[in-house]
C-alpha cells in the first residue's frame, strides 16, 4: 500500500470555526488531491497540488484553502466551518496526474454541527 | 466538462455470476479508471487503461475510445466482491479527475 495517511480521522466541530485536514505522504509524488464524497455526489475535487507551492481549485473550491510547503504534506482548511461542509474528505496522490494511477487516504470523517 | 454516466446505479447478484458495470463519458479522454470501495470506505485503485483490455485476477475491463464507453466485468463472483466500483476519466491537461457517482454491488452466497 502507498504510504499516504490522513489525519484526523474523524473530527466534530461547530459551524463557524476553523478546521484544518492533514495529508501525508512518503511516496515523493508530485500529485496531490482534496475530494469529498456525498451521498449522491461521488467524489468530487476540491483543490489539487502539482508541486510545493502550486495549487489549483476544484469543482468544489468554494469555502476550502490548501497549503503544501513540502513535497510529503497537503493541508485542507475550511476558514469557517458550516453544516453543508459536513462529508468524508479522501486525499489522494499520484506520481504523474491523472494519467496514472491514484493512491488514496483512508478519509476523514468530518461533522460540522 | 466530462460527464460520466455508470449503469447500473445497484446490482445485486448470486455468487457465481458474471458481473458487469458500464460506464461513459462525453468528451475524449487520455485515461480512464475503475476504483473500488469497500463498505468502511477504503478506495482502491483496480485498472488505469487508456484503450483496450486488461484483466488481473478475475476482474477484465475493456474500454472502446470511439464509442466513449468502457465496461469492469467481474467472473465468478464472490461475496467479498460486494463493493462500490467507480468509474473516473482524465480532464486532460488539467490533470483532474471526474468521477461517475459508482455502482454499489451486492453479491449474495
Amino acid at each position: 500500500d502507498a504510504g499516504i495517511t490522513q489525519s484526523p480521522r474523524h473530527k466534530v466541530t461547530e459551524t463557524g470555526t476553523p478546521v484544518t485536514l492533514r495529508c501525508h505522504q512518503t511516496e515523493n509524488h508530485r500529485y496531490m488531491y482534496w475530494y469529498r464524497q456525498d451521498p449522491g455526489h461521488g467524489l468530487r475535487l476540491i483543490h489539487y497540488s502539482y508541486g510545493v507551492k502550486d495549487t489549483d481549485k476544484g469543482e468544489v473550491s468554494d469555502g476550502y484553502s490548501v497549503s503544501r510547503s513540502k513535497t510529503e504534506d497537503f493541508l485542507l482548511t475550511l476558514e469557517s466551518a458550516t453544516s453543508s461542509q459536513t462529508s468524508v474528505y479522501f486525499c489522494a496522490i499520484s506520481l504523474a496526474g491523472s494519467t496514472d494511477t491514484q493512491y488514496f487516504g483512508p478519509g476523514t470523517r468530518l461533522t460540522v454541527l | 466538462k466530462n460527464e460520466v454516466e455508470q449503469s447500473p446505479q445497484n446490482l445485486t447478484a448470486q455468487e457465481g455470476e458474471f458481473i458487469t458495470i458500464n460506464c461513459s463519458y462525453s468528451v475524449g479522454i487520455s485515461a480512464l479508471h475503475w476504483l473500488q470501495q469497500h463498505p468502511g470506505g477504503g478506495i482502491v485503485s483496480l485498472f488505469m487503461l487508456s484503450s483496450g483490455k486488461k484483466k488481473h485476477g478475475r476482474l477484465i475491463a475493456t474500454i472502446n475510445i470511439q464509442e466513449k464507453h468502457s465496461s469492469l466485468h467481474i467472473t465468478a463472483s464472490h461475496p467479498r466482491d460486494s463493493a462500490v466500483y467507480i468509474c473516473a476519466v482524465d480532464e486532460g491537461r488539467a490533470q483532474k479527475l471526474v468521477f461517475g457517482q459508482g455502482t454499489r454491488l451486492t453479491i449474495n452466497p
